[in-house]
């Protein structure tokens, strides 16, 4: 079974600081990685995806993030957080030989201050 | 339409009342996805559905869901017998059928039972 683990709840982060939102994956085989971001009464908006190649991957609003294969995680960042970057963010999982179940963890609120 | 449509975007129902709820994907998406979302909260997978293969129902919490699509486009998630524990808002989402494919969702539709 594929399962998806956002160790965080909150993440609260002054505007102007980087950022750093948690996840971790357990699969078996090789994963496909997601980020969706959800801003209030929104439906889930996709921030960015690792399929292969580069580790790094950047997506919109300047967000990026690093695919670990041996940590099994895959941190969402951003280099300096806005107030409008406050939202819920959900990081999810499709494995390669598992049909096409997309696995959500449970979120992680953030919280950028003036 | 551009994205995954929903309607209706609420509903108030009486508890033991029967509803639907209807989800339009985006063209020539052939996987369909319906999530539930308590209290914005994390995601909860309640059924999905990949072209003319059998659905994967085995988030459905109850024999009172259940769920169609219709002609590979269009699909309706019913609930019967609706409980004050089905307040929530059901999100759909669709995509293109490769698993490194994102996947997009619609604006939810905010379930309430009195």
């Amino acid at each position: 079974a594929q399962s998806v683990a956002q160790p965080e709840d909150q993440v609260n982060v002054a505007e102007g600081n980087p950022l750093t939102v948690k996840c971790t994956y357990s699969v078996s085989g090789n994963p496909y990685l997601f980020w969706y971001v959800q801003y209030p009464n929104r439906g889930l908006q996709f921030l960015l995806k690792y399929i292969t190649g580069d580790n790094l991957v950047k997506g919109s609003y300047g967000f990026e993030a690093e695919f670990n294969k041996s940590q099994t995680s895959f941190h969402l960042k951003k280099p300096s957080a806005l107030v409008s970057d406050s939202a819920l963010y959900f990081c999810a999982v499709r494995v390669n030989n598992a049909g096409n179940m997309l696995t959500f963890g449970g979120g992680t609120r953030l919280m950028v201050k003036p | 339409g551009a994205g995954v449509s929903q309607s209706p975007s609420n509903k108030v129902t009486e508890k033991g009342k029967d509803v639907e709820l209807r989800c339009d994907p985006i063209s020539g998406h052939t996987a369909l996805y319906w999530y539930r979302q308590s209290l914005g909260q994390g995601l909860e997978f309640l059924i999905y559905f990949q072209g003319n293969s059998a659905p994967d129902k085995s988030g459905l919490p109850s024999d009172r869901f259940s769920a169609e699509r219709t002609g590979g486009s269009v699909s309706t998630l019913t609930i019967q017998r609706t409980q004050q524990e089905d307040s929530a808002v059901y999100l759909c989402a669709s995509s293109l059928a490769g698993r490194n494919t994102e996947a997009f969702f619609g604006q939810g539709t905010r379930l309430t039972v009195v």
